[in-house]
């Protein structure tokens, strides 16, 4: 079946410049994460969907950083201003029931999205 | 403060010559550790989770183990295609459902 898929596969922006992120989760996944990797670090996380609900935004690197989600869909993860060090590749993953289910379900990832600001 | 730290960051081997992974990690209350393989390029792809102290889990040439302070991923006579990063995660009880990550360990199998 589909799995994670996101889109750009590749971004380059300019300083200053808006970008907006999008992540399809798998079909009937009721969890999504955002998950950025930036070169020789390990995956930092960003923010957690359940259903359209984020329940807490405090791993948003900034204000400048903001996420919603359609339902249990598409979500979108947008970043304004974007600064130099914002390059990193921004990663989606989806689970079958996220904290609902009780248990550690499995996090499927997308192949990421490389952004780089010039 | 819940983390993970992964050794070697670089394994060379041989094709044929096993070797172990290490993942060693620090959280309040454990809910799964997991193990991901991560191409050039790609996004991680889900290998194992494990729960509990003593558990063990098998897949090819991997065999993954969990003590109370640390997990190994055993890889028995790897092949060229078994070259990847492999990266632990875990998931604290009382987190959001997120994964912490190490930094990954960089396996080249060469033939």
């Amino acid at each position: 079946g589909a799995g994670v898929s996101q889109s750009p596969s590749n971004k380059v922006t300019e300083k200053g410049k808006d970008v907006e992120l999008r992540c399809d989760p798998i079909s009937g996944h009721t969890a999504l994460y955002w998950y950025r990797q930036r070169l020789g670090q390990g995956l930092e996380f960003l923010i957690y969907f359940q259903g359209n609900s984020a329940p807490d935004k405090s791993g948003l690197p900034s204000d400048r950083f903001s996420a919603e989600r359609t339902g249990e869909s598409v979500s979108t993860l947008t970043i304004q201003r974007t600064q130099q060090e914002d390059s990193a590749v921004y990663l989606c993953a989806s689970s079958l029931a996220g904290l609902a289910g009780g248990w550690a379900d499995t996090q499927y990832f997308g192949p990421g999205t490389r952004l780089t600001v010039l | 403060e819940d983390q993970v730290t992964q050794s070697p960051e670089a394994l060379r081997l041989q094709e044929g010559e096993s070797s172990s992974l290490n993942c060693s990690y620090t959280v309040s209350g454990l809910r799964g550790l997991f193990w991901y393989r991560q191409d050039p390029g790609k996004g991680p792809e889900f290998l194992f989770t494990l729960y509990s102290a003593g558990e063990e889990k098998e897949k090819e040439r991997l065999k993954a183990t969990l003590t109370k302070k640390e997990s190994f991923l055993h890889i028995t006579a790897p092949k060229p295609e078994d070259s990847a990063t492999y990266l632990c995660a875990v998931q604290a009880r009382g987190s959001q459902g997120n994964l912490i990550f190490g930094k990954g360990t960089k396996l080249s199998v060469k033939p």
